[in-house]
């Protein structure tokens, strides 16, 4: 079973839509989790990390059910430029990081 | 500030050849990391550097990897003799300290091609 599943989509939104990705993880002892964006070619940046109170930034929320082992990433008012691959990641023994296989997001004007 | 730069950018080579690739992490960061990732599939670590020590190497395929970080410096992983299954971006990480805060910053890739 893989350490860290995603939806690898494509979800393909408008403009100013709010779109939600889900991920699950499969080991209880995972640590931290995060979110990081990649775009086409090119490396993975952190979007942001995630915790257990659920934390915002701007029009992007994300939560950290520990029961279910499952984060979510919400997107609200989808610019143009949000259009990439959403990569799940989970930190295990301090720096173990376990990547899912990303959700590919296009926002269409 | 320079980031995490990795050379080359795009290697051909065919099976049985070698190929170094070499990671220049952010200046002071102790840690640095290899990831692969192979075509359709997930991001998955290959090992881990302290400074010039390998913390964790339980990524790595098989022993035809080679990797090394003398001076806890740059970095560089070697493969020898190349297979048609090591095709994939590789990646550089690296971070200023240990621990779970997640902030990896990554090169742009190797990417190889076995033929």
């Amino acid at each position: 079973r893989k350490e860290v599943e995603q939806d690898p989509g494509p979800f393909n939104v408008p403009e100013g839509a709010t779109v939600a990705f889900n991920c699950t993880y499969s080991n209880s002892a995972s640590q931290s989790f995060f979110w990081y964006r990649q775009d086409c070619r090119k490396e993975p940046k952190l979007l942001m990390s995630v915790y257990s109170s659920g934390n915002e930034d701007g029009r992007f929320t994300a939560q950290l059910n520990r029961a279910s082992q499952y984060i979510s990433l919400l997107i609200r008012d989808s610019k143009l430029s949000d259009s990439a691959t959403y990569l799940c990641v989970v930190n295990r023994n301090f720096n173990k990081f376990y990547f899912g296989s990303g959700t590919k997001l296009n926002v269409k004007p | 500030e320079a980031g995490v730069t990795q050379f080359p950018s795009h290697s051909v080579i065919e099976k049985g050849q070698t190929v170094t690739l070499r990671c220049d992490p952010i200046s002071g960061h102790d840690n640095l990391y290899w990831y692969r990732r192979v075509m359709g599939k997930e991001i998955k670590f290959l090992l881990h550097f302290v400074k010039e020590s390998k913390q964790d190497e339980s990524g790595m395929p098989n022993n035809r990897f080679l990797a090394e970080r003398t001076g806890g410096t740059y970095s560089t992983l070697k493969v020898q003799p190349a297979e048609l299954e090591d095709s994939g971006v590789y990646f550089c990480a690296s971070s200023s300290r240990t621990g779970i805060t997640g902030e990896l910053f990554f090169g742009e890739g190797s990417r190889l091609t076995v033929l």
